[in-house]
């Protein structure tokens, strides 16, 4: 069964540093979004992405955070200078269509932890 | 204002017994869907079913059914049977209009099922 995937499952990284989470959206999908879950919080979104452009945001997707899809498959966000606030779980998501009743499908998630 | 809303921050229940998991909502948008996720301790993201505003029937999927009050805003799950591997986080989530393609997720319900 196609899945979404995610690199790496863990990373840990200094303050300050500049952070990149990689993921591999199913391949047929057009939609990309990364959601974040801060530890025993709930899913909270972060930005949609549809035909090379990011589609919506949110407020917490700042000028610290951009996303790419470099090559046709990679679904990447990066996190320009990272603050302890942002250490979370990080997902990625893709659907095949921007309708209603099309499901998300996650990622196995990437926990980011700041120090 | 919360467009959804879980007020059972924890439940138990006893294996092969049924449990209710409440969900309200907040939209002014006719157009909207309703999904639930469940997030085992692994911390993955997996869909269990889907309810769009318009469908007259309740969903079901296997021993997941979804109670859908519209009147009263509500989609709350029920899980038939309960086996111990439903022990998880579980979220309800929803999907706006047909421009809008993120979810917005409540903050989840912990079941805890006991032998």
């Amino acid at each position: 069964e196609p899945e979404v995937t995610q690199t790496p499952s863990h990373q840990v990284t200094q303050m300050g540093q500049e952070v990149i989470l990689r993921c591999v959206p199913i391949s047929n999908h057009l939609y990309f979004y990364w959601y974040r879950q801060i530890l025993g919080q709930k899913v909270e979104f972060l930005v949609s992405f549809y035909n090379n452009e990011i589609s919506e945001k949110s407020e917490i997707f700042d000028d610290q955070f951009s996303v790419e899809r470099p090559d046709g498959s990679n679904f990447t966000l990066k996190i320009r200078s990272t603050k302890l606030e942002d250490s979370a779980m990080y997902f990625c998501a893709s659907s095949e269509a921007g309708q209603l009743n099309t499901e998300a499908f996650f990622g196995q998630g990437t926990r980011l932890t700041v120090v | 204002a919360q467009k959804i809303t879980q007020t059972q921050p924890g439940m138990f229940v006893q294996e092969k017994e049924a449990v209710t998991l409440d969900c309200t909502y907040d939209t002014s948008d006719p157009s909207y869907g309703l999904f639930w996720y469940k997030q085992p301790s692994s911390g993955e993201m997996i869909f269990l079913i889907y309810q769009g505003s318009y469908d007259q029937q309740n969903a079901t999927e296997g021993r997941y059914s979804l109670n859908f009050q519209k009147a009263r805003k509500s989609a709350n799950l029920v899980i038939s049977a309960s086996q111990l591997g439903d022990s998880a986080m579980y979220f309800c989530a929803m999907r706006e209009g047909y421009d809008d393609y993120k979810l917005s997720f409540g903050a989840g319900t912990t079941v805890t099922v006991r032998a």
